[in-house]
């Protein structure tokens, strides 16, 4: 299995812009995270997935954040419009269904800059 | 609501020496614990976890950390590190619901030659 994937890798955008960071979790996982990682607050879990729906989005930050998923295989994080401190690195992790302790798996991350 | 704290923000090891990196956590009831490692430029992998039973528990690449409850800690250690493991770690902490984990803001791991 390839793992999880994310796209792109690495974003540079004008604040203002609208950005959308894709993901593709492992096959047969029914859960879906999604994760900031900045120095200031570590890693922070926005919103997560079950069986493609949301189940909680409360650290989402703002209502320029949102995520779907509108399959297993896929899910976007959209940050409209951006600005400068959503630069961080966000990732999305999957797991099998079952207990919280089954081990999530982690893409390798987008490196967001919003100049 | 749960939450974890990892005391050190950087530890420098020689390489070949032991090695203890700390976390505490607070969760009202036995929590699930995990120990994470993060290479630079890539996402986590989970080096070892914690449910129930043996306090103790053994993880990949050497790794093992152990259990106290009476003192909120999940350490983990290493009794010989090498240079391949410089990197983030991050200790971890979930109640066992569908949940996603809360994670320690991470100790930076340096290896002295």
């Amino acid at each position: 299995d390839a793992g999880v994937i994310q796209s792109p890798r690495h974003e540079v955008t004008e604040m203002g812009q609208e950005v959308t960071l894709r993901c593709k979790p492992i096959s047969g996982h029914d859960y879906l995270f999604w994760y900031r990682q900045t120095m200031m607050r570590g890693l922070e879990l926005l919103i997560y997935f079950n069986n493609n729906v949301p189940i909680d989005d409360s650290g989402m930050p703002e209502d320029r954040f949102s995520a779907k998923m509108p399959n297993a295989s896929f899910s976007t994080l959209k940050i409209q419009p951006s600005e400068p401190r959503d630069s961080a690195v966000y990732f999305c992790a999957s797991r099998k269904a079952g207990r919280a302790a089954e081990k999530l798996f982690f893409g390798s991350g987008t490196q967001l800059s919003v100049l | 609501a749960q939450s974890v704290t990892q005391p050190d923000i950087h530890i420098t090891v020689s390489e070949g020496a032991s090695l203890e990196l700390r976390c505490n956590y607070s969760y009202g009831a036995t929590p699930y614990l995990f120990w994470y490692v993060q290479s630079p430029g890539q996402g986590l992998q989970l080096l070892l976890k914690y449910f129930s039973g043996d306090t103790l528990v053994q993880g990949i690449k050497g790794f093992e950390a152990e259990f106290k409850r009476s003192q909120s800690s999940f350490n983990l250690r290493k009794p010989s590190v090498h240079w391949s493991d410089a990197a983030e770690y991050f200790c971890a902490v979930s109640g066992g619901g569908a949940d996603g984990l809360t994670f320690g803001k991470g100790t930076h791991l340096i290896i002295q030659p």
